[in-house]
């Protein structure tokens, strides 16, 4: 059922910009994309979310391109916090469920 | 201080028994939701609720048990009828719009002996 493609695993450096991509190729044009994160044994955190515009806020940045099929969520001054799972979500428009894949594992090196 | 609470942290049943989650918040939110997360995979949805009294199931709910009686509550009965219960529950609310956000708990971890 997973709509989205994530790469498996990430790092980046302490102090650097993060780009976490995602690929939603057939994304419908009502569907939002929503970016959430898990640290281990934790419940996952909501990040942001957006339909077409790109988006920001205290946490991140949502870029998504002009034919909605990618996004990627910018960490723009990565810590050694934000090594987590961020699991990139497009939301089907019946019913409210989130579909979580396995995500992305970014790891904050020192 | 609002959110969603979860309780316990850590639950140990023998197989068998059945065992009750718990799933508290006080944002207000129609909806709430139960996932299971078993170790290296995503979510996967149970059960969720949209209004008081009223429940519907999600992907994986056999063995499986909510009610919705509170809007503040949504407990998750684990039965004998589970095959695998053991896994990692999370719990979530949102107000119930389709682009509303989900907000989680911390999670109970459930270990079946």
């Amino acid at each position: 059922d997973a709509k989205t493609t994530q790469p498996t695993s990430m790092d980046c450096a302490e102090g650097r910009a993060a780009n976490l991509p995602c690929n939603h190729s057939t994304i419908s044009g009502n569907e939002y994309v929503y970016w959430y994160r898990q640290i281990h044994s934790q419940g996952p955190q909501y990040i942001i979310h957006g339909l077409k515009n790109n988006e920001t806020n205290e946490m991140a940045s949502l870029i998504i391109t002009e034919d909605r099929k990618s996004s990627t969520l910018i960490l723009p001054h990565a810590t050694l916090r934000d090594t987590a799972v961020y699991y990139c979500i497009v939301r089907r428009p019946t019913g409210n469920q989130f579909y979580f894949g396995t995500g992305t594992s970014l790891t904050v090196i020192p | 201080d609002g959110g969603i609470t979860q309780s316990p942290k850590y639950l140990f049943r023998k197989e068998g028994q059945n065992v009750t989650l718990s799933c508290e918040q006080n944002l207000n939110h129609d909806a709430m939701y139960w996932y299971r997360q078993d170790p290296g995979q995503g979510l996967r949805l149970i059960y969720y609720s949209q209004i008081v009294n009223d429940f519907q199931k999600g992907d994986i709910a056999e063995g499986y048990s909510v009610s919705r009686e509170k809007k503040e509550s949504f407990p998750l009965t684990v039965t004998s009828a589970q095959k695998n219960p053991t896994a990692f529950y999370l719990c979530a609310s949102e107000t119930g719009g389709y682009t509303d956000t989900q907000y989680f708990g911390p999670g109970t971890r459930l270990t079946v002996l």
